[in-house]
């Protein structure tokens, strides 16, 4: 398994701000993957984090509103851009194993609120 | 729209109680795997299944992987109140994304 962690755990931010979210891996990692959560429901796929290259957004997120920094192995960043209070969640960030299942591994995750 | 479906949403059960959560999709999964969420935590992962009918026991858990990899389920039995939490699948398909269920929030009482 990896260890993840994620910088900040929590914030709240002003409506039209932007924040960024760190997420860092004790091993290097090929797959890294950011989430969305409402509290106490499921996860939504925000888009792969790709190193070398640009990010796969799923539908509906853009690179505009979620830009994403892939710089090497071990780090990753997801930036909320613009933000209004729907904005308000918990993001997550996850890594795939490399090992005889791709299982994946999760941060703690980073609660936001915008108001 | 969700892919992956699963049910009950809710569970509120008593302690030494037996329960059964599903998730179900229309797609097949080349794996499949079960998550369990505490507040203010990330999800963790509790197993991974990948062979149509395969059964895996985790202590008081067993999960079951359904013939057609389209389904899943997680029975626990003698609940205890260390269960209480959000539960959730996640398939994978062609080996690709992952892609997670509803949820299931269960709450155990002592």
């Amino acid at each position: 398994s990896a260890v993840i962690s994620q910088k900040p755990s929590r914030d709240i931010c002003q409506r039209g701000t932007s924040l960024t979210i760190q997420c860092q891996v004790d091993s290097q990692v090929t797959m890294m993957f950011w989430y969305r959560q409402q509290p106490g429901q499921s996860l939504t796929l925000i888009a792969t984090a790709n190193q070398g290259s640009e990010a796969t957004y799923e539908s509906g997120f853009v690179i505009d509103k979620f830009p994403i920094s892939r710089p090497n192995l071990t780090f990753s960043t997801l930036t909320v851009s613009n933000m209004s209070p729907e904005d308000s969640s918990i993001y997550l960030c996850s890594v795939e194993s490399s090992g005889e299942y791709n299982e994946q591994f999760f941060g703690p995750g980073t609660r936001l609120t915008v108001l | 729209t969700q892919l992956l479906e699963q049910s009950p949403q809710f569970l509120s059960i008593q302690e030494g109680e037996n329960l059964t959560v599903y998730c179900n999709s229309s797609s097949v999964f080349s794996s499949l795997q079960w998550y369990r969420q505490e507040p203010g935590e990330g999800p963790v992962l509790l197993v991974t299944v990948v062979t149509g009918g395969e059964v895996k026991k985790l202590k008081r858990l067993t999960f079951q992987f359904g013939d057609a990899r389209k389904d899943s389920s997680l029975h626990i039995t003698a609940a205890q109140p260390g269960d209480t939490g959000l539960y959730l699948c996640a398939g994978q398909y062609n080996f690709n994304k992952f892609y997670f269920g509803s949820g299931t929030k269960l709450n155990v009482k002592p």
